[in-house]
């Protein structure tokens, strides 16, 4: 199984200030199918990014992605209050479809 | 707008049963592969199981194969799970999630809000 490790596990910042989250896949993920989601408390999953770089339709152009190898990035340019979620990368395309144990960002 | 609606949730004892369900609406279910989603208490969220627009083709996480099955009435526009043999570990919210191809590909566009399974004696 190809297993999805986020990093760092907790980032701490201020609105404003930019903010990059990492995604590792333990093998390679085909194609780029790899998607970024953010969640809120007691909310469901909301699709950001897929394709590793393509955003999802009404998404602020303020997040995008990016792909090295094995190694993904999401960058959020200048966080506003409403960006402070947990974050996942997500691998897709054939089943299982893995999740990432995700980025909890959080105001400091 | 798209809306999905879980049910079928609870308490329910090591061992026991369940079976959620799954209501959606606001576009063509028959031709969309549909999943569920789970996020266990301090865990990340885990894919459960998928199945094709038509039914006809169902794949389950390693996790729940053999315990689970996922199957859908098209003419209602409901997803179920059935859940047996349920563990301590099952014990998480479950999302009802619709992909973007008619067969299983885990591009997941619209979720449900989840429905709290605890399993516990």
């Amino acid at each position: 199984e190809n297993v999805l490790t986020q990093s760092p596990g907790t980032l701490s910042l201020s609105p404003g200030e930019r903010a990059t989250l990492f995604c590792r896949a333990s093998q390679s993920v085909s194609s780029s199918y790899l998607a970024w989601y953010q969640q809120k408390p007691g909310q469901a999953p909301r699709l950001l990014i897929y394709g590793a770089s393509t955003r999802a339709t009404g998404i602020p152009d303020r997040f995008s992605g990016s792909a090295s190898g094995t190694d993904f990035t999401l960058t959020i340019s200048r966080l506003e209050p409403e960006d402070f979620a947990v974050y996942y990368c997500q691998r897709y395309g054939s089943s299982p479809y893995s999740f990432g144990q995700g980025t909890r960002l959080e105001i400091k | 707008e798209v809306q999905l609606l879980e049910s079928g949730g609870g308490l329910v004892q090591p061992g026991g049963s369940l079976r959620l369900s799954c209501a959606a609406s606001a576009f063509t279910f028959s031709i969309c592969a549909m999943s569920w989603v789970r996020l266990a208490p301090g865990k990340g969220l885990e894919w459960v199981s998928g199945i094709s627009g038509g039914g006809d083709k169902a794949n389950y996480a390693d996790s729940v194969k053999g315990r689970f099955t996922i199957s859908r009435d098209n003419s209602k526009n409901t997803l179920y799970l059935e859940m047996n043999s349920l563990r301590v570990e099952d014990t998480a919210i479950y999302f009802c999630v619709k992909e973007t191809r008619q067969y299983n590909f885990g591009t997941f566009d619209y979720w449900g809000q989840g429905i709290l399974v605890t399993v516990s004696s």
